[in-house]
């Protein structure tokens, strides 16, 4: 079955770097576009970021371009989420989850981690 | 930018009971919908893609339509495990940005 292991988070301080990872098994995962989803404290979902099944289209929010940078080791079957510049409004469990299909178009997510969670404090 | 607005931000039902909720796009979006349920704790779970369509494993009393820039999520019949918060998402590939709408409590009334 599939399945989508975060980690990675941690407590820094602003202007901190951090890198998280999503492991991922039981589907062919450079098939796929993943993405990373954030939510912070009692607030609702925010999109952050996806990348193409060969890495060659990504995408980000305006609340994270040039900070954060997607990626992945398809050989590996990981996701990576490269945080940088991080403000305390950054705080957030951060998921990994996978595309509904292999098809570009189909940008819902039907299997998710559990999500790690990333604290930006001073 | 589109924006993805649900209503209402609360919704009070008792178990056995209908209920609907709505998500507005502020233009159109097709039928490229999805709706996820989220308990506590939890990561979401996708329930609904492509406005109308149930996930594998959703049961049957979730339903969702609409198209274009209106769209509801329908429970049929109000069970214990469904109390939860209940978010929209667009994925039409223009502009490629993907949206989560702000999200519906569902509460026992």
């Amino acid at each position: 079955q599939v399945q989508l292991v975060e980690s990675g988070g941690a407590l820094l301080k602003p202007g901190g770097s951090l890198r998280l990872s999503c492991a991922a098994s039981g589907f062919p995962f450079s098939d796929y576009y993943m993405t990373w989803i954030r939510q912070a404290p009692g607030k609702g979902l925010e999109w952050v970021s996806y990348i193409s099944g060969g890495s060659a289209y990504t995408k980000y929010a305006d609340s994270v371009k040039g900070r954060f940078t997607i990626s992945r080791d398809n050989a590996k079957n990981s996701l990576y989420l490269q945080m940088s510049s991080l403000r305390v409004e950054d705080t957030a469990i951060y998921y990994c989850a996978r595309a509904g299909s292999g098809y570009d178009q189909d940008k819902y997510f039907d299997n998710w981690g559990q999500g790690t969670l990333v604290t930006v404090s001073s | 930018e589109i924006v993805m607005t649900q209503f209402p931000a609360t919704l009070s039902v008792s178990p056995g009971e209908r209920a609907t909720l709505s998500c507005r796009a502020s233009q159109s979006v097709g039928s490229n919908l999805a709706w996820y349920q989220q308990k506590p704790g939890q990561a979401p779970r996708l329930l609904i893609f492509g406005a109308s369509t149930r996930a594998a494993g959703v049961p049957a009393r979730f339903g969702g339509g609409g198209s274009g820039t209106e769209f509801t999520l329908t429970i049929s019949s109000l069970q214990s495990d469904d109390f939860a918060v209940y978010y929209c998402q667009r994925y039409n590939n223009w502009p490629p940005e993907l949206t989560f709408g702000g999200g519906t409590k569902v509460v026992l009334k």
